[in-house]
């Protein structure tokens, strides 16, 4: 079982343009959880999906989507993007109507805005 | 809304030793989680132990150990032996259930945490 895997590693962007974050979640899960986590902070939620919907959604702007696809794999866009939204963007994989299970974390992405 | 506090920035203890990292939280929800993650430098975040809010009884894991007070909302982890291996950033997590999907977690600022020899 490989766990959750996320790609790229790592990213370079420039201001103003658009990026997708890709992860795939543990066999067996069908939930996937997107988190930003800033140099020296914890991770902060962005959204989940499930069933191929938005379920959750953290205090983000619009700017932030996201879409799961029938493998239960999910992307996480950001447009217009800020020098802010440099972070490590960390994919959970859970499984829905099991409100105990244990979230698994990929190692994230490294995204850097310039 | 939830809030999660860990007032410690940064932890060192010697190998062998034991270690306590503080966590406090506030929320109005009766039914939750707590979690303790550790995130190496590999960035993985990596589940170290997890409570009920339910169970009276305190978790362990091996080594690892909490000392949950449900009405002062509290949440410590105790490292006992600990070892090298374990100098990594730990994060104090909050879940709450949301019908019909997986918790979504809410995380504290972490502790950084060094074993010397």
């Amino acid at each position: 079982d490989a766990g959750v895997t996320q790609s790229p590693t790592h990213l370079i962007k420039t201001r103003g343009q658009q990026v997708t974050l890709r992860c795939s979640p543990k066999s067996g899960h069908d939930t996937v959880s997107w988190y930003q986590q800033a140099l020296g902070q914890g991770p902060q939620f962005i959204f989940q999906y499930y069933e191929e919907e938005e379920r959750q959604r953290g205090n983000f702007p619009d700017r932030f989507s996201g879409h799961q696809f029938p493998n239960y794999s999910s992307e996480l866009n950001v447009n217009a993007l800020l020098l802010g939204d440099s972070a490590l963007y960390l994919c959970a994989s859970s499984t829905a109507y099991r409100e105990d299970t244990e979230a698994f974390f990929g190692q994230g992405t490294r995204l850097t805005v310039v | 809304a939830q809030t999660v506090t860990q007032s410690q920035p940064e932890m060192s203890v010697q190998e062998a030793e034991t270690v306590t990292l503080s966590c406090t939280y506030d929320t109005s929800e009766n039914n939750y989680y707590l979690f303790w993650y550790k995130q190496p430098p590999s960035r993985q975040m990596i589940l170290v132990i997890r409570q009920e809010a339910y169970k009276q009884q305190n978790a362990t894991e091996n080594r690892f150990s909490v000392n949950f007070q449900k009405a002062a909302k509290s949440f410590s982890l105790k490292i006992s032996d600990s070892q090298l291996g374990d100098t990594a950033m730990y994060f104090c997590a909050f879940g709450a259930p949301w019908t019909g999907t997986a918790s979504k977690l809410t995380f504290g600022t972490g502790t950084r945490l060094q074993v010397t020899l």
